[in-house]
């Protein structure tokens, strides 16, 4: 299994700031990149999954970056809102089947 | 929106004994997963089911583990004889094609292991 980092561990943005985060994953033998937003007590939630180097994808006020060669995604949350308070997780397909994840970054929004 | 359910949400049981994790997954979805998360490490994956076979599973699921779709709707997961380190959060997951897709995750049976 080759590892995925997340960076930092655990971020805090004053509410209606701007945050990135970032994901490094094994860059060979490439299949896609998941990222999850995972709040407490519920299930992690699928935002993206990117597949092509240089994919770009944005959902409201989250996007998110990939490259491939270099081995790195971003993802991004423009004006940071309390509801934007989760961990979020990326994770690499390594195989078909199997989804090796970091550990996540807790992002918590302050009012 | 569709959802995976787990149940149950919690057990506890003795070391050495047999549990059953249930899951219902998405009814159109194809494919089926067993992840766990050990407190404080990352999410690991145990093992993926296709086509009503494992298609892929990890070292962590040796003969202790198996998996099962009993009815066409359930798909399960028993540990035989349960030892201290197999307790963690188990989820389910499962997607429709595989690949293109990300997966819906069940909420999760805390398993604690005494």
């Amino acid at each position: 299994i080759l590892n995925v980092e997340q960076s930092p561990q655990s971020l805090h943005v004053q509410e209606g700031d701007s945050t990135n985060f970032t994901c490094s994953f094994p860059s060979s033998n490439f299949y896609a990149l998941h990222w999850y937003r995972w709040e407490t007590a519920k299930s992690p939630e699928a935002l993206f999954v990117m597949t092509l180097n240089g994919d770009e994808k944005k959902k409201g006020r989250i996007s998110a970056t990939l490259n491939t060669k270099e081995g790195y995604s971003y993802l991004y949350i423009k004006g940071s809102q309390p509801e934007d308070s989760a961990t979020y997780l990326c994770a690499s397909m390594q195989g078909a089947q199997k989804l090796v994840f970091g550990q996540g970054t807790r992002l918590t929004i302050n009012p | 929106e569709p959802e995976v359910t787990q149940t149950p949400s919690h057990q506890v049981t003795q070391m050495g004994q047999e549990v059953i994790l249930r899951c219902v997954p998405i009814s159109n979805h194809l494919y089926f997963y067993w992840y766990r998360q050990i407190l404080g490490q990352k999410v690991e994956f145990l093992v993926s089911f296709y086509n009503n076979e494992i298609s892929e599973k990890s070292e962590i699921f040796d003969d202790q583990f198996s998996v099962e779709r009993p009815d066409g709707s359930n798909f399960t997961l028993k540990i035989r004889s349960t030892k201290l380190e197999d307790s963690a959060m188990y989820f389910c997951a499962s997607n429709k094609d595989g690949q293109n897709y990300g997966y819906t995750f069940g909420s999760g049976t805390r398993l604690t292991v005494v």
